[in-house]
């Protein structure tokens, strides 16, 4: 019984490259969030996604950063043109609907941007 | 504003050694407040979900309670392996589903 899986673990990028990270929510989930947490910071929501569907972006950057979760395949969050203070620990979480209750987290992908 | 503070920031206990950790909110209205914990390098892992004011849950050596101000994860009799960064969130009735409003935590040692 797989949970959520977040690739890559780790990712290294020079700055103005760009980053993707994945996200495959556990089994029978359909609505993936994304988390950032900044060094020293706590957790940040970034953005609510169903399948085809943005839900919620009011905690995306305006600019660079953009999020998608296709009919077929993981969740993607894509930062363009990165820079230095991109660099922190991204998580991903799901849960079966939309409703109060628990969000199940993966273990993070830690972009560090040189 | 809504606002989560967890205090204290830092806790070391020892084996045995009961506590309380507190997490003070303000929001416009509560849907929900949750505790999380987090190891080191590891995603947050759920512990407990609270509705509404003097509902508690409990869970091994945890028990959670809720106020309308606050909340407090009990610790009792804790083991080394409780050891962690505790995460108290809370969701708004005018937020979206998931989205979570998380302190900065609590970060618990517990020594033999």
């Amino acid at each position: 019984n797989a949970g959520v899986m977040q690739n890559p673990r780790h990712l290294v990028r020079r700055r103005g490259q760009e980053a993707r990270l994945r996200c495959s929510p556990m089994k029978g989930h359909s609505h993936v969030y994304w988390y950032r947490q900044l060094p020293e910071e706590g957790l940040k929501f970034m953005v609510y996604l169903q399948k085809e569907n943005i839900i919620d972006e009011s905690g995306m950057p305006k600019e660079r950063f953009s999020a998608e979760f296709p009919k077929e395949g993981p969740s993607i969050l894509r930062i363009q043109q990165v820079v230095r203070g991109d660099s922190a620990a991204y998580f991903c979480a799901s849960s079966p609907s939309g409703g109060v209750g628990e969000l199940f987290f993966g273990e993070g992908s830690r972009l560090t941007v040189l | 504003e809504d606002q989560v503070t967890q205090s204290p920031e830092a806790l070391r206990l020892q084996e045995g050694e009961s506590s309380s950790l507190n997490c003070s909110y303000t929001v416009s209205g509560l849907r929900g407040l949750f505790w999380y914990r987090q190891d080191p390098g590891k995603g947050p892992e759920f512990l407990f979900t609270l509705y509404s004011a003097g509902e508690e849950k409990e869970k091994e050596r945890l028990k959670a309670t809720l106020t309308k101000k606050e909340s407090f994860l009990h610790i009792t009799a804790p083991k080394p392996e409780d050891s962690a960064t505790y995460l108290c969130a809370v969701q708004a009735t005018t937020d979206s589903w998931g989205k979570l409003q998380f302190g900065a935590g609590t970060q618990v040692v517990v020594t033999p």
